[in-house]
Order: structure tokens, then C-alpha cells, then sequence
């Protein structure tokens, strides 16, 4: 079956300007997360949902950073007043339960570039 | 806080076995993973250890000693394709339920 994808692949913003970014979880799966990874460095965990709700989102950065997954499936990250140290790579992963012990798929990226 | 540490990088030849080693320090650990990603494409899972001991998963085996916060990949007959990024990864109750908390990676060059 298919994977996780996200849209854009690739973004290229101007500093202040407003960015969304997508991802399709598996099909089926309940939880969803979004990670931020900086060239040379491994992800790091900006937030994370159970189904429609937002469990987690100690890792989001600023106030700039929304996400929501309004019907459980497809998930949004919004970036408000991009600025250059938002550049990197957002990848999204879902799982197919909550459980702990459950593996993460990821999808591919959005590498943002804010010039 | 949360650490991991892992080498930066590495070079092995083709065909040989290659130790890829990670250490941690976390609290109420909960599970190490390993993920493969190469270059411009998404990390994809290997191995899961919640218990001490070797996973082993064809060419590919991972080591757990939770009481050394201590994890090694071994990957055996190294093929070119197996150059990438290898990330250690923690799940913890410091990380929340369920979110991972990655290591840098160790970028594996294999050489003919």
C-alpha cells in the first residue's frame, strides 16, 4: 500500500511569509507526528496527534508553528512570519496505533528554504 | 535531559560487517530504534530492542544492555547500497508517549 507522502517536496519562501505544509498518513493510522531536521542532524520531535487531537506539542519551536488534523487523517503544519532558522526538512510520520511500542513510517519531506 | 551519541561518520569496505555503536542517557527508557536514511530521502525503520539482547533481521542485527545505555547496528556483507545516514533513536517517558528522540546519525560510507 502507499506510504506517507507529504507536499511540497520542495518550498522556497521569502522571511515573512506564511508556508503550509502537508502530509497523508497511512491509511488507517492513528498516530501522526511531525519531526524537523536541519542538515547534518538527526529529527527533532515538534508535535504530535492521536486521531484528531493534539497530544503533544512541546516541540514546536514558537508561536509561528500551528498544526492540525482536523478529521484524524490528513495533517497541516502552518508556519507564520517564516524566518531563515525555519529552514530544514519537516518530515511526517504516522503509526498505526498508539501504542508504545508501535513503529514510526516516515514520509519523505518538505525541505523548506527561507531566504 | 535526553543524550545520544553516536559516531559522525564511518567508512567500511564491501562485504565486511560494520559496528555502528549509540549510547544514551535518558529516564523511564521505553524503547531504541534504528532507522536508515539516505541522502535526501526519508529515514526508514531497521531494528526496535526493549529488552537486553541481539534482534537479528537478515543482514542487519541490533543490540540492546539497558543497565549500560548502550545499543550497536551490525550490518554484515556490506553492499554499496547500505552508504547512508544510520539514526539511534530513544522513546522514553522524558520524551512523552510516544515521540522519538533522535541522535545525529552516523553517516556509513561503503568503499569498493
Amino acid at each position: 500500500g502507499a506510504g506517507v507522502s507529504q507536499s511540497p517536496r520542495y518550498k522556497v519562501a521569502k522571511r515573512g511569509q506564511d508556508v503550509a505544509l502537508r502530509c497523508d498518513p497511512i491509511s488507517g493510522h492513528v498516530s501522526l507526528f511531525w519531526y524537523q531536521q536541519a542538515l547534518g542532524q538527526g529529527p527533532e520531535f515538534l508535535t504530535y496527534f492521536q486521531n484528531e487531537a493534539q497530544l503533544d506539542k512541546s516541540g514546536l519551536p514558537s508561536d509561528r508553528f500551528f498544526a492540525e488534523r482536523p478529521e484524524g487523517s490528513v495533517s497541516t503544519l502552518k508556519i507564520q512570519r517564516t524566518q531563515q532558522e525555519d529552514s530544514a526538512v519537516y518530515l511526517c510520520a504516522s503509526s498505526l496505533t498508539s501504542g508504545a511500542v508501535d513503529t514510526q513510517y516516515f514520509g519523505p519531506g518538505t525541505r523548506l528554504t527561507v531566504l | 535531559g535526553q543524550n545520544i551519541d553516536q559516531p559522525t561518520e564511518m567508512t567500511a569496505t564491501e562485504g565486511a560487517i560494520v559496528q555502528i555503536n549509540c549510547t544514551y542517557q535518558t529516564s523511564g527508557f521505553n524503547g531504541l530504534f534504528w532507522y536508515q536514511q539516505h541522502a535526501g530521502e526519508a529515514p526508514t525503520f531497521l531494528s526496535y530492542n526493549v529488552l537486553d539482547g541481539l534482534e537479528e533481521k537478515g543482514r542487519f542485527s541490533s543490540f540492546l544492555s539497558r543497565s549500560k545505555g548502550y545499543s550497536y547496528l551490525l550490518l554484515k556483507e556490506l553492499q554499496m547500497k547500505d552508504s547512508a545516514s544510520y539514526l539511534c533513536a530513544v522513546r522514553s517517558r522524558q520524551t512523552g508517549a510516544n515521540n522519538l528522540f533522535f541522535g545525529t546519525g552516523t553517516r556509513l560510507t561503503v568503499i569498493p
